[in-house]
């Protein structure tokens, strides 16, 4: 069946410095995938997405592309803010499947002034 | 427009009681899920209605937990009897049926203690 996995948090860094979460999918056909952040005390928000091969999703200086060849969705960020500290979430939908979507199990990044 | 609206917010029950959410997804949406995070992990889907049919309830607990989506819109979910490991987060989520924009959209959730 369709699976996501993640780095394992907690990822503390610095502000400014520069983040990589890791977010590799196995799924038939061709899913669109998306990055979600829940911020401390909130419901999880959109953060960007793609939805085909080599597409790039970009958001809040937020960035990851679609890799068919490696099934993987990195998101990156080049200087983090302490706003950024939040769980990331990598996500699959598969809309063959009647749109079922699929999460990973969450990266929590810290980032410290 | 209008988000995902759930209620209650909080819910504190004790175990072997029964408790039940409800959803009111974003008009025009067909496909509905709910979703159970626990603290600390992903949100693992229960159940996914596509109008008022059952796409995939492959994860949902049916000797405790139930789902209904009448009408092809609002939805409950309802516990009965609930555990203690039922503690979570519950999610609702809705998203159009078809277009290149397909995404899911989230409700705040509903968050349930059971002690």
């Amino acid at each position: 069946g369709d699976s996501v996995t993640q780095m394992e948090g907690p990822v503390t860094l610095s502000e400014e410095a520069f983040l990589t979460i890791n977010c590799t999918y196995t799924a038939t056909g061709y899913p669109s995938l998306f990055w979600y952040v829940q911020y401390p005390g909130e419901g999880l928000q959109l953060l960007l997405k793609a939805t085909k091969a080599d597409d790039k999703g970009s958001n809040k200086g937020f960035e990851a592309t679609y890799r068919k060849e490696t099934t993987s969705f990195h998101l990156e960020k080049g200087s983090v803010q302490v706003s950024d500290s939040a769980v990331y979430f990598c996500a699959l939908l598969r809309k063959a499947a009647g749109n079922k979507l699929t999460f990973g199990g969450g990266t929590r990044v810290l980032v410290k002034p | 427009e209008a988000g995902v609206a759930q209620s209650p917010r909080y819910k504190i029950i004790e175990k072997r009681q029964s408790v039940a959410f409800w959803c009111n997804p974003i008009s025009g949406h067909a496909t509905l899920y709910w979703y159970q995070q626990i603290l600390g992990q992903g949100p693992k889907l229960l159940i996914q209605f596509q109008n008022n049919g059952v796409v995939d309830d492959s994860q949902l607990p049916k000797d405790r937990f139930s789902a209904e989506r009448l009408k092809g819109v609002d939805s409950t979910l309802k516990i009965q009897p609930a555990k203690l490991e039922d503690s979570a987060v519950y999610l609702c989520a809705s998203s159009p049926t078809g277009g290149t924009g397909l995404r899911a959209f989230f409700g705040q959730g509903t968050r349930l203690t059971v002690v």
